[in-house]
This record gives structure tokens, sequence and C-alpha cells, in this order.
């Protein structure tokens, strides 16, 4: 089944410090991709997406290209600030009539000032 | 703004005494979902309904049960809840178009069982 694997946390930057998280996925057909950031005490939010391979989602300084030849769907953002500070997440919505996402188990990402 | 409602955002219930979370979207989706989350870790979804159409997951148990009395609104009822039902209660929505189900989550209902 379809499953998404991401780089084990917690992960801690200084400010203005480039952030990479990794994401890989397994998948049969061509999946939807997407990054959600999880915030102290609230629920997720969407980051970005990507719908095809070689799309580049993007927003607030973040960015994320899909890769189909590596199954990659790494997150990155060249220069964080302390409210960065949040729990990522990537997740994978199967290809055809699937309303489901398939998460990967999060990534803690800490930026001191 | 179109958005998400969870309510109450804390709530606090004594262990086996029932319990009921609400939902409410004004963004009109056809979908919406349940999902329980521990400790940060990824939510794990509980069941969705497409319309009024009902799918529960293989795993969840017969203690959780829900309703969606029309498209706004969504309830979660835990029937008797035991302290390993302690999480944060997530709702989400998903406009089911063109494909892709990106979902819109609300900000979760934090249950705690005394």
């Amino acid at each position: 089944g379809d499953s998404v694997t991401q780089m084990e946390g917690p992960v801690t930057l200084s400010e203005e410090a480039f952030l990479t998280i990794n994401c890989t996925y397994t998948a049969t057909g061509y999946p939807s991709l997407f990054w959600y950031v999880q915030y102290p005490g609230e629920g997720l939010q969407l980051l970005l997406k990507a719908t095809k391979a070689d799309d580049k989602g993007s927003n607030k300084g973040f960015e994320a290209t899909y890769r189909k030849e590596t199954t990659s769907f790494h997150l990155e953002k060249g220069s964080v600030q302390v409210s960065d500070s949040a729990v990522y997440f990537c997740a994978l919505q199967g290809s055809g009539n699937d309303y489901k996402l398939s998460f990967g188990a999060g990534t803690t990402v800490t930026v001191r000032a | 703004d179109a958005m998400v409602i969870q309510n109450p955002r804390y709530q606090v219930t004594q262990f086996g005494k029932p319990v009921t979370l609400s939902c409410s979207q004004t963004l009109n989706h056809n979908v919406m979902y349940w999902y329980q989350q521990k400790s940060s870790q990824a939510p794990k979804l509980l069941f969705h309904y497409y319309d009024k159409d009902f799918n529960n997951e293989a795993d969840t148990p017969d203690n959780f049960q829900s309703r969606r009395p029309n498209t706004s609104f969504c309830f979660l009822d835990i029937r008797s809840p035991g302290l390993g039902d302690a999480a944060m209660y997530l709702c989400a929505t998903s406009p089911a178009r063109d494909w892709t189900y990106e979902q819109y989550f609300g900000p979760g209902t934090r249950l705690t069982v005394t």
C-alpha cells in the first residue's frame, strides 16, 4: 500500500539557517503530494502541494519538488525564522478516487534565535 | 473567512462518560474526516463521510461513532471514553474535485479523560 517516510527529528536550527526535511514515498500510479505544518496546540495547515511529476509547490518561502524518478518530495527553506518552529508532515494522496491521505511520522523543527 | 470550526477546543470527560465533539464547515466540501492524534504523532484516520456515505476505517474501535446530519456539520461520539482515548481530535474537509483531495483541518479538540 501507499506509504510515506520522513526524516526523523527533532531538528534544531539557528535563525537564518537552511532547512531541508527529506520525504520519500511508495505508491502506485501518480499520487498527489503535500506538506502540512502543525504549530503547537493547533490543527494541521496545508503548506504546499504538488499534483504531478516535476511540479514545484511553494509557500511562505518553503519549496518542494515532486521527483518521480527518486520518489521524493523534500521540503526546503533557505532562511528559517523562529516562527517556523513546528511539526512538519509529508503526506500522499493515492491516484484515482482515493479520499484518504497517508502521512509521514512528522518532523519537529525548532528554530533558535 | 470560510473555515473548519471545532467545538469545544478543550474537553474534559470522565472515564466511561459519553462525550460528543463537533465540527462545522463553511467551505461546502463534500468530504469530512475525523482523525485522532497523540503526542505530535501523525494523525490517525478514524472515519470519513463522502456526502452522507459513511466510511469507517477497519481498525477504528466500535467505541467511536460519527454522525453527519447535513453538509455543514459532523459529530464524533465516544460512547465510553477510556484513558487511552485522551488525544487531540482533528476534523478535516475536502472539496473532492479534480481528483485531488487536499484536506483542510480545523484547530482540533483536546480531549482529557479523568
